[in-house]
């Protein structure tokens, strides 16, 4: 199976930061990238998918980069709605879909 | 609007068993590959299993292999997975989700339900 390691795990950021989080699959797995935002009691909702593409609705600070085994997810400008765990998953190869261990986004 | 709801969770015990529903509408349900996904309490997502638009095709993790079942009714519009022989490990909140392009298995989940809680204990 193959694995997907983000990073960080967790960290802390003000409003109105730039913040980048990584994604690292374990062999290539082309654009076949989805960016997931989850808030404690919610349900996941996807960002970003073909590794770049923004979902409907979802705003333009969000931005997604990468191919083949490096990727990232930025927010351009925080906004304090944007404080959740974050989670990549690949569809490139399955069973099974894979994803990030998440990387947790707090308020410093 | 595109609904997924999600119901069945509960407690059970140990070696038990329990069939989770998930009622989909707003959307031609029998075009898309659906997915089961889960949390465990505190953790991250783990992908469970996926079914084929007419049910041709099913796949699953390691971990729940000839002991979860998924299934569909397409008449019905609804999604299911019978989890057999469950152990304190299937404890976890258990997402039903759409793969995004109709017909396609290598999609991303667009839509999710708000989930059942499911805890395996005796």
């Amino acid at each position: 199976a193959i694995r997907m390691t983000q990073s960080p795990s967790s960290f802390s950021a003000s409003t109105g930061d730039r913040v980048t989080i990584t994604c690292r699959a374990s062999q290539g797995i082309s654009s076949y990238l989805a960016w997931y935002q989850q808030k404690p009691g919610k349900a996941p909702k996807l960002l970003i998918y073909a590794a770049s593409t923004l979902q409907s609705g979802v705003p333009s600070r969000f931005s997604g980069s990468g191919s083949g085994t490096d990727f990232t997810l930025t927010i351009s400008c925080l906004q304090s709605e944007d404080f959740a765990t974050y989670y990549c998953q690949q569809y490139y190869s399955y069973p099974p879909y894979t994803f990030g261990q998440g990387t947790k986004l707090e308020i410093k | 609007e595109v609904q997924l709801v999600e119901s069945g969770g509960g407690l059970v015990q140990p070696g038990g068993s329990l069939r989770l529903s998930c009622a989909a509408s707003g959307f031609t349900f029998s075009s898309y590959w659906m997915s089961w996904v889960r949390q465990a309490p505190g953790k991250g997502l783990e992908w469970v299993a996926n079914i084929k638009q007419d049910g041709s095709e099913k796949y699953y993790v390691d971990s729940v292999k000839g002991r979860f079942t998924i299934s569909r009714d397409n008449a019905k519009n609804s999604l299911y997975l019978q989890m057999n022989s469950l152990r304190a490990e299937d404890t976890a909140v258990y997402y039903c989700a759409r793969v995004m392009n109709p017909g396609i298995a290598a999609a991303a989940l667009d839509y999710w339900g708000q989930g059942t809680l499911v805890t395996v204990s005796s």
